[in-house]
């Protein structure tokens, strides 16, 4: 079954601290992974996707395909990182479906 | 560009009525999907359209449907509503030219009492 999990629905890190936010996955054979960001009242965006191997926002993610793992990682939180993040992934066909996350609420504490 | 437009912003129905949603794509997008967002979960994919034609149907049982007009723009019809048909709808335009990324609206809020 293709299945994305996120263990935490709710973070809290000091600014300034290390961030990471977790996610497993499900999918038989070689999926595309993303993390999306919806800030307060803003729209779902693309943060970052493993192919391009980009570092956004200070973000960045390694896929771990042993232990099927997608983690998103910061070394020091900024306050404006509160949002809620969303690991999804997709087939390996660039027009396939997107499968999310149920999605963890990181909330930088001052 | 507006990016992707989504309407109406809110609504409110009834059990058994039904309901469409509207969405326009950015311009030269030839492609869109859409997702049920419950509450508390992640999107869920619903449909994929490209150049009018279905590409692909999530798990929704057939009180769903939907459609794509010449101009790209795309209609999602929900029939005989159910409370659990509470959530956001979101609609994604996707960038056939060249990347693929989705490019979410603002999503239409669906409540069904």
């Amino acid at each position: 079954a293709q299945r994305v999990t996120q263990p935490e629905k709710l973070l809290s890190v000091f600014k300034g601290a290390p961030v990471e936010l977790k996610c497993n996955y499900s999918y038989s054979g070689s999926p595309e992974l993303f993390w999306y960001v919806q800030y307060s009242r803003q729209r779902l965006q693309l943060l970052l996707r493993h192919i391009s191997r980009e570092s956004i926002k200070g973000f960045t993610a390694d896929l771990n395909k042993g232990e099927t793992s997608f983690h998103l990682k910061k070394p020091f939180a900024q306050e404006e990182d509160s949002a809620m993040y969303y690991c999804a992934l997709s087939g390996p066909n660039r027009d396939d479906k997107i499968i999310f996350g149920k999605g963890t609420r990181l909330h930088i504490l001052p | 560009d507006a990016g992707v437009t989504q309407s109406p912003t809110h609504l409110i129905k009834t059990r058994g009525q039904q309901v469409t949603l509207r969405c326009s794509p950015i311009s030269g997008h030839k492609s869109v999907s859409w997702y049920q967002q419950v509450l508390g979960q992640g999107p869920q994919f619903i449909f994929q359209y490209y150049e009018k034609e279905e590409r692909g149907r999530g798990n929704f049982p057939d009180r769903f449907s939907a459609r794509q007009f010449p101009n790209y723009s795309s209609e999602l019809n929900v029939n005989a509503l159910l409370l659990g048909d509470s959530a956001l709808y979101l609609c994604a335009s996707i960038d056939t030219r060249s990347s693929y990324e989705q490019y979410f609206g603002p999503g239409t809020r669906l409540t069904v009492t």
